[in-house]
């Protein structure tokens, strides 16, 4: 079975600096998806980024990307110029490409991201 | 816009008690999936439906049912709540594919007393 760890329950970053937030994952397959969501203080997740396992680019969207290395398992999300609207919990998710039915994903135990002026 | 809504979003119910926590989609999603999340735990699931009367036993299914007679809903059933089952539900939903991203519901705070 699949596991995601986040090894930092909690961060803090200061306004316009750049954070980076840790994930890992254990598997034994090649084919997967990686993704970054975000859960503000409302509740409703929504979706930051994600990652094919067999693309070598990493991912940007805006002011959000990940340094993915496969061989490390790691997939780390770093946020640029980091704002007031970004504190929030950030969870790191593994999807199977081999899962019959479902598309289930594994999730991580989360990272409090604190933005401060 | 895709739109997944729950029914309540915070529910106070005594221990014993029959609880129905509903979810819609507007999206015609195939899938649809309950989480449990708990502090330092992280999301866990619970089922999900593939299709409509199709569900599977996810991570922590134990104490839980699951109903999905029309392709927009799906409900999660305590039979009989007890004070563990204390928790955030959050409902979800996704095209088929794996590509494909989950779309999730504003939550659902449950407390058993």
């Amino acid at each position: 079975a699949q596991t995601v760890t986040q090894s930092q329950p909690e961060m803090s970053v200061q306004e316009a600096e750049t954070v980076t937030l840790s994930c890992t994952y254990d598997t034994s397959e090649s084919d997967y998806y990686l993704f970054w969501y975000k859960q503000p203080p409302s509740r409703q997740m929504i979706l930051v980024i994600r990652q094919e396992a067999y693309k070598q680019q990493n991912a940007t969207e805006n002011r959000f990307s990940v340094n993915f290395q496969k061989a490390a398992k790691s997939f780390s999300l770093k946020i640029s110029d980091s704002q007031l609207g970004d504190a929030a919990m950030y969870f790191c998710a593994y999807r199977s490409a081999l899962t019959g039915g479902g598309n289930k994903l594994t999730f991580g135990t989360g990272t409090q991201l604190k933005v401060e002026l | 816009d895709v739109k997944v809504t729950q029914s309540s979003r915070y529910l106070v119910k005594r221990t014993g008690e029959k609880v129905f926590l509903e979810c819609v989609q507007d999206m015609d999603h195939e899938n649809m999936f309950w989480y449990r999340q708990d502090p330092g735990l992280g999301l866990r699931l619970i089922y999900f439906s593939y299709d409509v009367k199709m569900k599977e036993k996810g991570d922590i299914p134990e104490g839980y049912s699951v109903s999905r007679e029309k392709k927009e809903r799906f409900s999660l059933i305590l039979e009989s709540a007890s004070t563990n089952q204390t928790s955030m539900y959050l409902c979800a939903s996704s095209e088929t594919g794996y590509r494909n991203e989950q779309f999730f519901g504003p939550g659902t705070r449950l407390t058993v007393l």
